[in-house]
């Protein structure tokens, strides 16, 4: 397995508060993603990152902000959080993105009440 | 943004039987990949596929790039109880730095 890891694994917050979610990865890779899994809509790209300090932005990035600071960390920050953003959030890395694959954390289950 | 269909949405078949799902999309892909997830975790690599016309095996799994770059599709064969799972399949454009394009997943259901 792919040495990746996310903190927390589960969180309960309540609506308007900010709440960081936390990617590290062992691998030296050079790509970083958030995706969030919802039923009915699978996987969908939040925010990537292809270098220190260089992200753009997915499919769903509307009130999300990531940041990384050094290779291995990757944080997707939630400012304040809706009860829209409950949901399964997974992080991938992959060694040179392209048609290179990506490897999943375990994910984080963040419930807004 | 592209889309992916993928089907079935669910199965429910008996051990030893064979299975077959698929995606298609309306967008070209230059890659494809067949991802497995079991409760509780991330989803898992099963096979990926660069070429147009790319058949390759994992064991009893097959997979398959479609000729026209729009589909695929993902077989196991003799299934077993360990099989049960949700499968994806996901996309990705050449250079396609910004992630990839996932269907929504085919639930396996075994009974004994």
């Amino acid at each position: 397995d792919a040495g990746i890891t996310q903190s927390p694994r589960h969180k309960v917050t309540e609506t308007g508060t900010p709440v960081t979610l936390r990617c590290h990865q062992t691998e030296n890779h050079r790509y970083m993603y958030w995706y969030r899994q919802d039923p009915g809509h699978g996987l969908r790209l939040i925010h990537y990152s292809y270098g220190v300090k260089d992200t753009d932005k997915g499919e769903v990035s509307d009130g999300y902000s990531v940041s990384r600071s050094k290779t291995e960390d990757f944080l997707l920050t939630l400012e304040s959080a809706t009860s829209s953003q409950t949901s399964v959030y997974f992080c991938a890395i992959s060694a040179s993105g392209g048609t290179d694959t990506q490897y999943f954390g375990p994910g984080t289950r963040l419930t807004v009440l | 943004g592209q889309q992916l269909n993928q089907s079935p949405q669910s199965m429910f078949i008996q051990e030893g039987e064979d299975v077959s799902m698929n995606c298609t999309s309306s967008s070209i892909f230059n890659t494809w990949l067949w991802y497995k997830q079991d409760p509780g975790e991330g989803p898992v690599l099963l096979i990926a596929l660069y070429k147009a016309g790319e058949l390759t095996s994992n064991g009893r799994l097959t997979a398959q790039f479609g000729i026209t770059r729009k589909d695929s599709f993902l077989n196991i064969s003799a299934s077993i109880p360990s099989d049960v799972g949700i499968y994806f399949c996901a996309g990705q454009l050449w250079g396609g730095a910004d992630g990839l394009t996932f269907g929504k997943g085919t639930h396996l259901i075994i009974q004994p």
